[in-house]
């Protein structure tokens, strides 16, 4: 069965660019998380989505950042403009409801802008 | 709030040593659950174990084994006779069942290095 599946892999942009990060979770899965990963910060909840619905959002660090779910299959993070403290290992993961089931991420997106 | 301290920044040990890697947690709440996830050199993280707080059996999967001691808010991790491919980042994790979904908190996380 296919995991969670990220892309790009890793990007490399210049300060003020947009940046797409997307996700496709796995299939059937109710829940998917957007993380950030940081030496400083260590992994941050984002933004999570129920049944494609955003849900909390309070994870988001600025308006800058916005993520959409158009359907079950399908997930972006949008960063504009971007600046070079974005810059970190952005992950999706995904899950089934109920029973806080275990999490199941992605290879990650590693960021750098320049 | 809930809270999760992996005090042990970096370990390194022999090949066929065991190590035990600590995980501390702080909650208000009665039920809740508590993760392991393993996060190799090649960045994923993986889903190693999950424990509700109900269920205080020591659990044990081929070289690895969980204590979890609710008395002492404990849940920590040994790999015994390490490997080489046991070398990671390994984060504890916290989820209360108060919480309509699977909102986990992670611990700052473990880098292991084991050597040959």
């Amino acid at each position: 069965d296919a995991g969670v599946i990220q892309s790009p892999r890793h990007e490399v942009t210049e300060m003020g660019q947009e940046v797409t990060l997307r996700c496709k979770p796995i299939s059937g899965h109710d829940y998917l998380f957007w993380y950030r990963q940081t030496m400083m910060r260590g992994l941050e909840l984002l933004i999570y989505f129920n049944n494609n619905v955003p849900i909390d959002d309070s994870g988001m660090p600025e308006d800058r950042f916005s993520a959409k779910m158009p359907n079950a299959s399908f997930s972006t993070l949008k960063i504009q403009p971007s600046e070079p403290r974005d810059s970190a290992v952005y992950f999706c993961a995904s899950s089934f409801l109920g029973e806080h089931q275990p999490q199941h991420f992605g290879d990650g997106t590693r960021l750098s802008i320049l | 709030a809930q809270k999760v301290t992996q005090a042990q920044t970096e370990i390194s040990v022999v090949e066929k040593e065991d190590v035990t890697l600590d995980c501390v947690y702080e909650t208000r709440d009665t039920t809740y659950y508590l993760f392991w996830y393993k996060q190799p050199p090649s960045g994923e993280l993986v889903f190693l174990i999950r424990r509700n707080s109900f269920d205080e059996q020591n659990e044990i999967s081929g070289r690895y084994s969980w204590n979890f001691q609710k008395s002492t808010s404990s849940f920590n991790f040994t790999i015994t006779a390490s490997q080489v491919v046991d070398s990671a980042v390994y984060f504890c994790a916290l989820s209360e069942m108060k919480t309509s979904y699977d909102k986990v908190i992670f611990g700052p996380g473990t880098s292991l290095s084991v050597i040959p």
